[in-house]
């Protein structure tokens, strides 16, 4: 079945460490986001990639980092930088890059311990 | 600022009952519309993508209309049933850039 992965689905931080959420899709598409949920917020943006070895920052891009090496892979770290890294992360993919449906992936739950 | 406002933040309906969640949008140049269901502690699954020359989209019991010229869509959901319980989003995007605007959400739940 086509779709997106998201690996782990909880991960705990703890202070000063850096951690690495997972997305892989393979429905081909060449555009990924990485949105971050707070709970009564909307998604925010964190970073994106139009195409391999290409990533802009999103709104919220501080404290994280990403890598776009291979078309079906985005992981997106979340760096000691990042104060307030409890939430849940979204990964999501689109074809044809602004005027297709976005598909998600099943979300992290990132806490800090 | 582009922002994308939903009302009611909840909602509790009985099942059956034809249903309206409203989706409200401050730049009505918009490029198109997608609305999202979302499940707890899960990702969201698009359910209707409305292009900005399109007025509505249908699938099975949903509806999904576009008002540029107000800034506003709303999505319709017919005979509702227990299991349409969940966070219906929207979010829009503008022409030349990747960004969605998402709303904050309408949280449903059908009673049995």
């Amino acid at each position: 079945d086509g779709g997106i992965t998201q690996s782990p689905k909880y991960l705990f931080r703890k202070e000063g460490q850096n951690v690495t959420l997972s997305c892989e899709q393979n429905l081909n598409h060449d555009a990924m986001y990485w949105y971050r949920q707070d709970p009564g917020q909307g998604l925010r943006l964190i970073y994106y990639s139009q195409i391999v070895n290409d990533f802009q920052k999103g709104d919220i891009a501080e404290g994280y980092s990403v890598s776009r090496e291979k078309k079906e892979s985005f992981p997106l770290t979340v760096t000691s930088a990042q104060k307030n890294p409890t939430a849940f992360y979204l990964c999501a993919s689109q074809y044809g890059g602004g005027s297709g449906k976005l598909f998600f992936g099943s979300g992290t739950q990132l806490s800090v311990l | 600022k582009q922002e994308v406002t939903q009302i009611p933040a909840a909602l509790s309906v009985p099942e059956g009952e034809n249903l309206v969640l409203n989706c409200s949008f401050t730049d009505s140049a918009i490029y198109n519309l997608q609305w999202f269901r979302q499940d707890p502690g899960k990702g969201l699954t698009s359910l209707l993508l409305i292009q900005s020359s399109q007025r509505e989209q249908t699938s099975g019991r949903l509806n999904a209309s576009l008002d540029k010229s107000s800034g506003r869509s709303t999505l319709y959901i017919a005979a509702s049933q227990p299991g349409d319980s969940a966070t219906y989003l929207c979010a829009v995007t503008y022409s030349g850039t990747y960004k969605y605007i998402f709303g904050t959400g309408t949280r449903l739940k059908v009673l049995a």
